[in-house]
């Protein structure tokens, strides 16, 4: 199962919006409606912004938001704030019934 | 209030076995797959398998499989990870994470930072 493909990095200036985005293939991605988006700041674990593709979960600021179109899926985020520099990881069900990552994401807030 | 607590950080030498945990509370624990993921220095996130705590039913990445064994009790809502012979490459931090419907992440544990060194 090779990892989903996303950006290395991607930045944007404060106010902006920015787009992720994470590639697979028809066995996890394209597959399935079960994509979500994770956030990492330096030295923290993990935290979950968004799942089943476009869902957020309580206390998840309305400015993160997800899609999906065939085999890519999308990360969102619109008034860029400085708070939002951080890595973002993809991950997705697989037909395998296993979860595959994506290579992650470096956001840099200029 | 759903928690995942972790074990401390590990110094090991090459060749040494361990078996790091992950406490689950607040929330049906074997209701839920929990699943362990490896980030080594500088690097993204690797799944590296799960376990049902309800039937031990256990499912493991390709990349993994036979490398590592992860295990749980019920009675004391802990999952285990577990190595038989340290390599230096199993230099990372190991995070503990419930798997919420159709295996998406939701909530992490804190992380265990494995060492192994000579």
């Amino acid at each position: 199962q090779s990892a989903l493909t996303q950006p290395a990095s991607v930045s944007g200036s404060p106010g902006q919006s920015i787009t992720i985005s994470c590639t697979g293939t028809s066995s996890d991605v394209g597959g399935y409606n079960y994509v979500s988006w994770s956030q990492q700041h330096p030295g923290k674990a993990p935290k979950l912004l968004i799942y089943d593709v476009s869902y957020r979960p309580s206390g998840v600021s309305d400015r993160f938001s997800g899609s999906k179109s065939g085999n890519t899926a999308s990360l969102t985020i619109s008034g860029l704030q400085a708070e939002d520099e951080a890595d973002y990881y993809c991950s997705s069900y697989t037909s395998t019934s296993i979860v595959v990552f994506g290579g992650g994401t470096k956001l840099t807030v200029l | 209030e759903v928690q995942l607590v972790q074990s401390g950080a590990e110094v090991k030498k090459p060749g040494e076995s361990l078996r790091i945990s992950c406490k689950g509370s607040g929330y049906s624990f074997i209701g839920y797959w929990i699943g362990w993921v490896r980030q080594m220095p500088g690097k993204g996130l690797e799944w590296m398998g799960m376990i049902y705590p309800s039937d031990s039913d256990t499912r493991y990445s390709p990349s993994f499989q036979g490398q590592v064994t992860i295990s749980a009790d019920n009675s004391i809502s802990t999952a285990y990870l577990q190595w038989s012979g340290l390599k230096a490459s199993d230099t990372a931090m190991y995070y503990c994470v419930r798997h919420r419907g159709w295996l998406q992440p939701d909530y992490w544990g804190q992380g265990t930072l494995v060492t192994v060194s000579s």
